[in-house]
Formats: structure tokens, sequence, C-alpha cells
């Protein structure tokens, strides 16, 4: 089945920890990115990649990293977890189309809680 | 700078009802429009693309350039659209990824 896996989907941990947040997905996607998606705000993009080692960043990228060693794969990492990142997170993939958007497979989910 | 409002954070109609989400759009060139929907404790699913001009779910969405909106509309709502509705314009061919508005949480009352 197409999919885009995020693991955990749920998650409560400590300031300051460091935590990976994996997504993985099997279409054989180019571009990958992240989401954070908080009440009254809606989805904010965090990270974006276009392809292996192409990564820039979205609107919210503070206290986030992200790698894309390898095109499935695109793990979220929060370096110093801070209780402000407590959200629930997206990530999503899509084919390239040159100028066409064919639009975004979206993972499942994590729900993150920073104490 | 590109803008895409959703000016409703809810609306509420009655089943049987016609529903419109509106969507409003300030993006230089011609971006592709997008919806998506989210339904309770559930992943965000592509709902409609414009450029397929395909029927989902009873819902279409009518791109207005001039306007610059692309509502998304059904005749007669049912109870199983209610869910979180979110529009997206790309105009990088979707490589930079997507700009959301701010969603609309449709209810559909019985």
């Amino acid at each position: 089945e197409a999919q885009v896996t995020q693991n955990p989907r749920y998650l409560i941990t400590v300031t300051g920890k460091k935590l990976t947040v994996t997504c993985s997905q099997n279409m054989n996607h180019e571009y990958m990115s992240w989401y954070r998606q908080d009440p009254g705000l809606g989805l904010r993009q965090i990270y974006y990649s276009m392809n292996v080692e192409v990564t820039d960043k979205g609107d919210v990228p503070e206290g986030y990293k992200v790698s894309r060693k390898e095109k499935r794969n695109f793990p979220l990492i929060l370096e110093s977890p801070s209780p402000n990142q407590t959200s629930l997170y997206f990530c999503a993939s899509s084919l390239s189309g040159g100028q066409v958007s064919y639009g975004y497979t979206f993972g499942s989910g994590t729900r993150l809680t920073v104490v | 700078a590109q803008r895409v409002t959703q000016p409703e954070k809810l609306l509420s109609v009655f089943k049987g009802a016609p529903v419109e989400l509106k969507c409003n759009y300030s993006y230089s060139g011609s971006p592709e429009l997008f919806w998506y929907v989210q339904y309770s404790r559930q992943r965000l699913q592509l709902l409609l693309r414009h450029i397929s001009r395909e029927s989902i779910k009873g819902f279409t969405a009518d791109l207005n350039k001039g306007e610059t909106s692309f509502h998304l509309k059904k005749p007669f709502a049912q109870e199983e659209d209610s869910a979180m509705y979110y529009c997206a314009p790309d105009s990088g061919g979707g490589a930079d990824g997507l700009t959301f508005g701010k969603g609309t949480h449709l209810i559909i009352q019985p």
C-alpha cells in the first residue's frame, strides 16, 4: 500500500532531551515536507526537501533540523525540545511533476508533548 | 507576499443544505489550487485539484482568476462531510511544499 509512515504516533518528552521523528514513504516521491498543526494557527511548514541532500527552511524552522540522506526517509530532529514545540506534526510527500503539482500524501501524524 | 485566506473559521449548516467554503489567494503567477480535508483524528487527504476538474464526494471547486478565489461547494451537505477543510495554492510545482490557509471547520447538523 502506498503510504507515508511516521513514528512514533505519540511522544511525551522532557525539555532539552533530543528526539527524532521518523518519516518514510514507499512511493519513490522526490518531494517531502514537514508541518506542524496548532489550534487557531492551522498547518505551518517547518522544512521541505526537493530530493536527496536538498533541503530548505519553511515558515517555522527554528528549533528543528532535517536530513535527507535517502529518497524514502526524511526525519525531523529536535535537538533541544521546548514546551512551545508541543504540537501535532505531519510529514508529507509528493511526486515531482516539473511545473505540475500532483498534490501531497500525508502521514498519520505525530502528537508531541514537551514538558 | 504569497497569502491564502479562508475567512470562516467555523461553518455550520444543516444536512441537505448547500455548502460553500471560501478561499481567496494572493500569489504571483498562476498557482495550482488544492483543497485538503481532515476528518476527525485522521490524516490530511487531498480532496480536489483544480487542474483535474473532478468532483469528489460531491464537492466541486471553481477557480476564479479574476477574483483570485477557489471556493469549495457542495449542493447538499451530508453529516459525513463534517471535517476541517484547508485550501492550499501551489506556485512551485509542489517542490517547496504547501502553504495552507488556516482552515474552515465544517459542521453538518442533523
